[in-house]
């Protein structure tokens, strides 16, 4: 089975604030994804990777940056952390088409 | 803007009915489709994925798509109160991005 592991299942940190959301995935995918997922916003892309050092921005990158130095890890960065980033984070690998999704990340920003 | 509309529900429905859920999409070039489930505080796995118009089976999960109506279904048969979940239906453009544009997903409650 795939699996996509995701650091941290909960995480509280303060405004202004560096902070790094890592994922790894076991499955040697070449696609990886950061998402947001918000209470009737659904599903909003952030940031993907297809390949190591290659990244394409999403649909709200702002605020937000990634790494992916390895096939299997992508970090997602938040430089200066806010409270509007306050949410649930979904990294997830992809064998072309179907994602296959880590547990998430529920992050806090107080 | 490619947009991917599903029914935010809840859809209720006793156990053992059929669950319908439907989205519809904007991208006629759309050629790849998708259902994910999610329970409460969980991440959401793939279920069903279709290519072809028509139907496609999985035990009591069948995917329908209709690609001149833009539109493609889920039907839960014998629906169980472990059915319970939100349902995010996916869609995938030609042309090799393999980035899916997912609805805001349909929260089914099956009530025993």
């Amino acid at each position: 089975d795939v699996k996509v592991t995701q650091s941290s299942r909960y995480l509280v940190k303060r405004t202004g604030e560096k902070v790094f959301l890592e994922c790894v995935q076991d499955m040697d995918h070449e696609n990886m994804f950061w998402y947001r997922q918000d209470p009737g916003l659904g599903l909003r892309l952030i940031y993907f990777s297809y390949d190591v050092k290659m990244k394409e921005k999403g649909d709200i990158p702002e605020g937000y940056s990634v790494s992916r130095e390895k096939k299997e890890r992508f970090s997602l960065i938040l430089e200066s952390a806010s409270t509007n980033q306050t949410s649930m984070y979904l990294c997830a690998s992809s064998n072309r088409e179907k994602l296959f999704f880590g547990s998430g990340t529920q992050l806090s920003v107080l | 803007q490619k947009e991917v509309e599903q029914n935010s529900g809840p859809l209720s429905v006793p156990e053992g009915a059929i669950a319908s859920l439907n989205c519809t999409y904007s991208d006629r070039g759309s050629q790849s489709f998708f259902w994910y489930r999610q329970y409460s505080g969980k991440s959401p796995e793939l279920i069903m994925f279709i290519y072809s118009n028509g139907d496609k089976e999985d035990g009591r999960f069948t995917a329908q798509l209709n690609k001149a109506s833009q539109y493609v279904s889920l039907l839960i048969r014998d629906s169980q109160p472990s059915d319970s979940a939100t349902y995010l239906c996916a869609v995938i453009a030609s042309g090799g991005s393999y980035i899916p544009t997912f609805g805001r997903g349909t929260s089914l409650i099956v009530h025993p």
